[in-house]
């Protein structure tokens, strides 16, 4: 079964920290991975989106990176700033290109001043 | 430019009530996506339309649920004799080329349904 796992569930950390949220799959026939935000009450904001032949994109302080072989998926993010607040989730494409995404729990993420 | 939106926001109904939720997608997007997010799950993929292309329904939950595209562009998804256990929050996305794997999904904002 096509499963992805995020852990932690929740963090929380004051402002300025660097900080990595970890996603892990179980398929590494993986077409394409997608780092997204959800605010409360709000759809999904696109943040990064990686193609199995790429290792990493990188959008201003957000960097994710990309490791088939070990099942895993990384977003680093520099400097937190207290906007960064949010749940992120992540999400793999196993559908061979037909964006069909199957999703994360998410980490719930709370920085504080 | 304006984004995916979706009506109503907010839904409460009777268990056994039929509901439509409606998604209008970014305009020229060919690829439209239901999702549903129930309280502590994460997001489950429901249905897919591609241009003209017949649906993927391989993730409806059971056959109460349907979805129809209408010109190609305006969702709507009916849920019939709603259970307690459909309330979440649908969301729908579009993108441009669904079938070329690099394209981002752009998400509306949800409808919240509560069957009581």
């Amino acid at each position: 079964k096509q499963e992805v796992t995020q852990i932690p569930a929740a963090l929380s950390v004051p402002e300025g920290e660097n900080l990595v949220l970890n996603c892990s799959f179980t398929d590494s026939a993986i077409y394409n991975l997608q780092w997204f935000r959800q605010d409360p009450g709000k759809g999904l904001t696109s943040l990064l989106l990686i193609q199995s032949s790429q290792r990493e994109q990188t959008s201003g302080r957000l960097n994710a990176s990309l490791d088939k072989s070990s099942g895993r998926s990384t977003l680093y993010i520099a400097a937190s700033q207290p906007g960064d607040s949010a749940t992120y989730l992540c999400a793999a494409d196993f559908s061979g290109g037909y964006n069909k995404l199957i999703f994360g729990a998410g980490t719930r993420l709370a920085v504080h001043p | 430019g304006a984004g995916v939106s979706q009506s109503p926001s907010n839904k409460v109904t009777e268990k056994g009530k039929d509901v439509e939720l409606r998604c209008d997608p970014i305009s020229g997007h060919t690829a439209l996506y239901w999702y549903r997010q129930s309280l502590g799950q994460g997001l489950e993929f429901l249905i897919y339309f591609q241009g003209n292309s017949a649906p993927d329904k391989s993730g409806l939950p059971s056959d109460r649920f349907s979805a129809e595209r209408t010109g190609g562009s305006v969702s709507t998804l009916t849920i019939q004799r709603t259970q307690q256990e459909d309330s979440a929050v649908y969301l729908c996305a579009s993108s441009e080329v669904g079938s070329a794997g690099t394209d981002t999904q752009y998400f509306g904002p949800g409808t919240r349904l509560t069957v009581l």
